[in-house]
């Protein structure tokens, strides 16, 4: 298993560009969500989804989008992008809908740098 | 916010040494979860104790959670260089749909 991949591992964009950041998962996961890290703020959550086509807004939801038309993938979109959107973006999936109930498996990350 | 705060923010100690990390949280939770977090890469799930739990080990680690005083503690024996990262606590309360992170205690273990 490839577990849970991100794409790209790094990125530069304009602000006002918009980009897709991609993720997969390889374990037939229900849950899958997206965070942001900033240095001394921890994780917080942006997006998550409990299956395919059912997706809910996290901590900090602004600026971004998601879907989930398939078990496997779960972009996260940047509409018009910020320099506050700087950070770093991890992915992360687990095995039951209810994704705070077990652990969580992360991908290794994007780092993204808006200027 | 359900968010968990680690104590201390960063710790240094020498290989052998025992390492102690502490999470405090405001409200009820479900569970709450260890993660690992080297320079650089993605978290790692250490342990997961579950709001009717006292006490897990797993390998080094041994995991406490005093509900009562709304606090669970990470204790790392004998460590190593390896064991050189950042650490985090992960509170799942109310909906269970969501873990919400502390901002992390910064291990250094000196060889």
């Amino acid at each position: 298993n490839a577990g849970v991949t991100q794409t790209p591992k790094f990125q530069v964009l304009k602000t006002g560009q918009s980009m897709t950041l991609q993720c997969a998962q390889d374990m037939n996961h229900e849950y899958m969500s997206w965070y942001r890290q900033d240095p001394g703020m921890g994780l917080r959550l942006i997006h998550y989804s409990v299956g395919a086509g059912i997706t809910d807004q996290g901590e900090v939801p602004n600026g971004y989008n998601v879907s989930r038309s398939t078990t496997e993938d779960f972009p996260l979109r940047l509409l018009s992008a910020a320099p506050s959107q700087t950070s770093v973006y991890f992915c992360a999936s687990s095995y039951t809908p209810s994704g705070g109930d077990n652990e969580q498996f992360f991908g290794p990350g994007t780092r993204l740098t808006v200027l | 916010s359900q968010q968990g705060e680690e104590d201390p923010q960063a710790l240094s100690i020498q290989e052998g040494e025992n390492a102690t990390m502490n999470c405090s949280y405001k409200t009820s939770i479900n569970n709450l979860q260890w993660y690992r977090q080297n320079s650089g890469r993605g978290l790692v799930h250490l342990i997961l104790i579950r709001s009717n739990e006292r006490e897990k080990h797993s390998g080094r680690l041994r995991v406490t959670l005093d509900t009562s005083k709304k606090s669970s503690s990470l204790l790392i024996t004998a460590s190593r260089a390896a064991d050189t990262a950042s650490y985090f606590c992960a509170i799942s309360g109310g909906s269970n749909y969501k873990l919400t992170f502390g901002k992390g205690t910064l291990l250094t273990v000196n060889p």
